[in-house]
């Protein structure tokens, strides 16, 4: 079983600046990965599939990058909409979906 | 514009049974496969189990294997849950999920969740 890790758990950043979030599978995923926002009392929303492609209607502030076993979703400059959960996933094996434990980007 | 529509939760007794709907418009539903994913209060992302867009095939995880059962009728554009031997630990937030295009797993549209609480 893949097991996925983010870090950090929690992540204090100032509004207008950079955000740099990690996600590591214990096993090689290729770029089957894909990153997800969720503020509170809502649903998850795709942001990034196939470790970088944004997903249709996301901000280009946000990017992902990475394939195998480390990846990344770096926030270039953040909104005060931006703080929220962030999860990634991965889907190589297909049907068994494995979510990471998500980072919390709050405001410093 | 994709709506999904999550319903059905409520508060069970353990060992009870449930059957959790989700209403799917805005696309073409038998062309997608559909998931369901929860979320413990406070917790992170657990999937749950999955349906191919024909309803042929169904996967689930280790966790309700043998307790859950999901369903999909495509005439009615409606994905199902059927929750047999709830237990404490089944206490979450359901979503269900759209798969992406080509079925590759990335979930492209969630709905807003349904609330099953697991208590005597």
């Amino acid at each position: 079983e893949i097991v996925m890790t983010q870090s950090p758990a929690t992540l204090s950043v100032s509004p207008g600046e950079r955000a740099t979030l990690s996600c590591r599978a214990s096993q090689r995923v290729s770029s089957n990965l894909a990153w997800y926002q969720q503020k509170p009392g809502q649903a998850p929303r795709l942001l990034i599939y196939g470790a970088s492609t944004r997903a249709t209607g996301i901000p280009a502030r946000f990017s992902g990058s990475g394939s195998g076993t480390e990846f990344t979703l770096t926030i270039s400059s953040l909104q005060s909409e931006d703080f929220a959960v962030y999860y990634c996933q991965k889907y190589n094996n297909w049907p068994a979906l494995t979510f990471g434990g998500g980072t919390k980007v709050e405001i410093k | 514009e994709v709506q999904l529509v999550e319903s059905g939760g409520v508060v069970v007794q353990p060992g009870g049974s449930l059957r959790l709907s989700c209403a799917a418009s805005g696309f073409t539903f038998d062309d997608y496969a559909m998931h369901w994913v929860r979320q413990a209060p406070g917790k992170g992302l657990e999937w749950v189990s999955l349906i191919s867009w024909d309803g042929g095939s169904t996967y689930y995880a280790d966790s309700v294997k043998g307790r859950f059962t999901i369903s999909r009728d495509n005439r009615k554009k409606s994905l199902y849950l059927q929750m047999n031997s709830l237990r404490a630990e089944d206490t979450a937030l359901y979503y269900c999920a759209k798969d992406s295009w080509d079925s590759s797993g990335y979930l492209a549209a969630w709905g807003q969740g349904t609330l099953v609480t697991v208590s005597s």
